[in-house]
């Protein structure tokens, strides 16, 4: 158990809906990342949020954006759903302080199916 | 980030000592190699990670090369649970707040009972 959790599991929804992926870091975790896995891209960064700010971007659609709240957990919102947006959407932490060097905690991942 | 070299896919017997290359010739100065795995479509799992010296911790070891290019992954007794895709990822470590991971393709590692 990595300690991030994420909720949901599972999610199916139909194209052009909008849903959110909620992502809980490990206590003290200031950084969240989301990436995303599908079958044909591999794992590929979209997101970092770093106590509350942005800050960094990956390969994230326009259609996409998140946000990391006061008390550190973060949300990913998916928007105009589309096929090719199934995949299995992982977040992860890491950053309790110090020097570093940071290594990243992954949750157990949302799997998104869109019909 | 420095980019990485790894075999795509590896055997090894269940009890064995399973050793996974992967070459990091570009790598900088202050660029840490990290290890994670992959089993099935769970979430990464971090392994170990080192700047030059061969580190060693509960899961694994990790050697890297005296010239730092490349580093090899050591499960000591490999069982199956350790069949996993297995990535090398070079970045630098210590900075806070920009530390996004760049996944290759990795090294899927089958043991074999």
């Amino acid at each position: 158990d990595s300690g991030v959790t994420q909720t949901p599991k599972h999610l199916i929804t139909a194209t052009g809906q909008r849903v959110t992926l909620r992502c809980s870091p490990r206590s003290g975790d200031l950084s969240v990342y989301w990436y995303q896995q599908s079958l044909d891209q591999g794992l590929q960064f979209l997101i970092q949020y770093y106590n509350g700010e942005e800050r960094a971007k990956g390969n994230i659609l326009e259609r996409f954006s998140a946000q990391q709240f006061p008390d550190l957990h973060s949300e990913l919102n998916l928007s105009s759903l589309e096929l090719g947006d199934s995949a299995l959407y992982f977040c992860a932490s890491s950053g309790r302080g110090g020097t570093g060097p940071y290594e990243q905690y992954f949750g157990p991942g949302t799997r998104l199916t869109v019909t | 980030d420095a980019k990485t070299t790894q075999p795509t896919s590896m055997d090894c017997a269940e009890g064995r000592a399973a050793n996974l290359p992967c070459n990091h010739s570009t790598i900088s100065g202050n660029e840490y190699v990290y290890w994670y795995r992959q089993i099935h479509s769970q979430g990464p799992q971090y392994i170990i990670h080192g700047l030059k010296n061969n580190e060693t911790n509960e899961m694994a070891s990790l050697i890297i090369t005296e010239d730092r290019k490349s580093s090899t992954l050591i499960l000591p007794h490999a069982t199956l649970r350790d069949t996993a895709v297995y990535y090398c990822i070079v970045r630098a470590g210590r900075i806070q707040g920009a530390q996004k991971l760049v996944f290759g393709q990795g090294t899927r590692l089958t043991i074999n009972p």
